[in-house]
């Protein structure tokens, strides 16, 4: 249980571009899910939190114009990077949080990462 | 404002050795402290702790918290080299997680 996926795993695209990722909790709910972006040989770092059915909270430095996020639903998230440029190239991945854990006990800080999209602008 | 140090930042052992890595935090409205393995992608969840002084075991791995110190240990016996891989510890507060910065560990035959 608790699998997150994510689409697609990998996009190259040209600068001016916009791009579509998709993050999906597949056999839980998530109220909430995440959004992270990593640079090679570092940590993961949180661009966003975004809650089901409202707007996302973007954290500072993070542009919300440029990085688009929509959670309409309990199992879907969707990060849009807008007009891409090639230092938006970079691993994103997205973690979705199941406020029950795997034994059914209420757990709100299991988070479940997706697999990460690679994204490349040229 | 939050931080988790993890420690050492690399660690190269042999096959077989036994290693003990360490995470610190300082988090606000502490609830929980989270221990994933990251390989090439994305990181897979291996321990939640949220009360101190109980060990969490999975196979060679377990993990215990000290909500004394402010401290975790994950250790890892009998190590194999599909051991290799980026350690995370998390820091879970009422709102979000704080990341530290990862422990490398590279385990070589």
């Amino acid at each position: 249980g608790a699998v997150v996926s994510q689409h697609p795993s990998r996009v190259i695209c040209k600068s001016g571009t916009s791009v579509k990722i998709e993050c999906r909790s597949l056999d839980f709910q998530a109220t909430t899910m995440f959004w992270y972006r990593q640079f090679p040989k570092q940590s993961l770092m949180l661009m966003a939190t975004s809650n089901e059915g409202s707007k996302a909270t973007y954290e500072q430095g993070v542009e919300k114009d440029k990085f688009l996020i929509n959670h309409a639903s309990l199992t879907l998230s969707t990060l849009t990077v807008t007009s891409a440029h090639p230092e938006d190239s970079s691993f994103y991945i997205c973690s979705a949080r199941d406020v029950r854990g795997l034994a059914g006990v209420l757990s709100t800080d299991t988070q479940y990462f997706g697999p990460g999209t690679r994204l490349t602008v040229l | 404002e939050d931080k988790v140090v993890q420690s050492p930042l690399s660690l190269v052992v042999h096959e077989g050795d036994t290693v003990t890595l360490n995470c610190s935090y300082e988090v606000t409205n502490f609830r929980s402290l989270l221990w994933y393995k990251q390989e090439k992608k994305a990181p897979t969840f291996l321990f939640m702790l949220t009360s101190s002084g109980i060990e969490k075991k999975s196979g060679r791995l377990s993990s215990i918290l000290d909500k004394k110190e402010l401290f975790s240990i994950l250790n890892i016996t009998a190590t194999q080299t599909g051991d290799s891989a980026v350690y995370l510890c998390l820091g879970g507060s009422n709102y979000k997680l704080t990341f530290g910065k990862g422990t490398l560990l590279t385990v070589n035959p």
